[in-house]
């Protein structure tokens, strides 16, 4: 079966632009999580969507936003984007979002902001 | 707070045994996981540990005690293509969320 597509892989944006990724869950699955990952903070949690709803949010600004809809798949938008925000974004699928079913991710798109 | 701690960088030599240590302090408590991530790739799941002792999986261990908050990965018959980051994950209970460690580099050497 496919896994979870992220896209795009890669970009390139200027500080103060917004930015939008995309996250194809694996068919059937539900559950869409999102995490930023830099080489100093590690993976982090950034929200959760189960069935078009935001089930769980971790402790990032208003300006990271998502969205998920009725085929499951999530969109993550990042508003007037800043240096900091230069990292690897990495989206987890999974049946429910527990972990009797174990969680799958995608490749990621790697943000650069300049 | 949430703490997850596991040593930054490990080297170890091809066909040795290598123990990646994982420790935690967390509100809330369902699992353990391992994963291992290639640079530029998606992590993958190697692990699942809910109860105390040891899961074991071919080549690779994982061994949970709740009581210490205490996890660790054991590599047996090391491969070059084990050089990887291994991150060690607590899934927390009330939110089904995943909280990483930063992540241990590992360098298997000739």
């Amino acid at each position: 079966k496919a896994g979870v597509t992220q896209t795009p892989r890669y970009l390139i944006k200027t500080r103060g632009q917004q930015v939008t990724l995309s996250c194809s869950p694996i068919s059937g699955h539900r559950s869409v999580s999102w995490y930023q990952q830099t080489p100093g903070q590690g993976l982090q949690f950034l929200f959760e969507y189960f069935s078009e709803t935001q089930r769980n949010k971790g402790n990032f600004p208003g300006r990271f936003s998502g969205r998920q809809f009725s085929n499951s798949r999530s969109e993550m938008n990042v508003s007037t984007l800043e240096l900091g925000d230069s990292a690897l974004y990495l989206c987890a699928s999974s049946l429910s979002g527990s972990s009797n079913y174990g969680y799958t991710f995608g490749s990621g798109t790697r943000l650069t902001v300049v | 707070g949430q703490n997850i701690d596991q040593p930054t960088e490990m080297t170890a030599t091809e066909g040795a045994i290598v123990q990646i240590n994982c420790t935690y302090q967390t509100s809330g408590f369902n699992g353990l996981f391992w994963y291992q991530q290639h640079a530029g790739e998606a992590p993958t799941f190697l692990s699942y540990n809910v109860l105390d002792g040891l899961e074991e999986k071919g080549r690779f261990s994982s061994f949970l005690s709740r009581s210490k908050g205490y996890s660790y990965l054991l590599l047996k018959e090391l491969q070059m293509k084990d050089s990887a980051s291994y991150l060690c994950a607590v899934e927390m209970g009330a939110t089904n969320k995943l909280i990483f460690g930063t992540g241990t580099l590992l360098a298997v050497q000739p």
